[in-house]
């Protein structure tokens, strides 16, 4: 099993900011993953974090915009760039779920931009 | 591409009765299959997996199945409580996305 401590767990924060969310696992993990979550949505995957690696962000993401780093196996970062309305979100990090492995997340960050 | 369906809107069961939620993907069949219990303000917490080879798996009240025939999973939880109101999600291990959710059926336990 893995415990996944992620902050802030709310923000509200002015357009065209940027926030910072962090991601703590208590083991080494080789992937992490960010996602996001619209209102009324499903979750919605950006980009997989590899340690040591560019990530590998998913159709409709771009790194300008959601630039992460993966420092070591335990850790990871998520911005949210040029912050506008619509990003809006709750974003949530994760690790595992693969083949027959259960996924783990942490408790997500409610973003509000104004 | 794959597309997982659930049913959006929020399913209302009275207390104790069986409460089944329905989980259909297209395309091909996955090689597993997982559900996860998703509370407000809080991510999405496992709960079971079945495998494309197994037909029904159990854990206390909740019992999965799989049918690839229909490409359909069900999803039922016996004895319903009212702590049992949350959101949940059906998710597939699709290559090379990797873990990609439905929208996830919003259930209400009512007393």
């Amino acid at each position: 099993s893995a415990v996944i401590s992620q902050k802030p767990s709310r923000d509200i924060c002015q357009r065209g900011t940027s926030l910072t969310i962090q991601c703590q696992v208590d083991s080494q993990v080789t992937m992490m993953f960010w996602y996001r979550q619209q209102p009324g949505q499903s979750l919605t995957l950006i980009a997989t974090a590899n340690q040591g690696s560019e990530a590998t962000y998913e159709s409709g993401f771009v790194i300008d915009k959601f630039p992460i780093s993966r420092p070591n196996l335990t850790f990871s970062t998520l911005t949210v760039s040029n912050m506008s309305p619509e990003d809006s979100s709750i974003y949530l990090c994760s690790v595992g779920g693969l083949g027959d492995a259960e996924a783990f997340f942490g408790q997500g960050t409610r973003l509000t931009v104004v | 591409s794959q597309k997982i369906e659930q049913n959006s809107e929020a399913l209302n069961i009275q207390e104790g009765k069986t409460a089944t939620l329905t989980c259909n993907y297209t395309n091909y069949s996955p090689a597993y299959l997982q559900w996860y219990r998703q509370d407000p303000g809080r991510g999405p917490v496992f709960l079971l997996l079945i495998r494309e080879n197994e037909k029904e798996k159990r854990k206390e009240r909740l019992k999965v199945t799989f049918d690839t025939t229909l490409k359909q999973s069900l999803f039922h939880i016996t004895a319903s409580q009212p702590a049992d109101s949350a959101t949940y999600l059906c998710a597939l291990d699709i290559f090379p996305v990797g873990l990609t959710f439905g929208k996830g059926t919003h259930l209400i336990i009512q007393p």
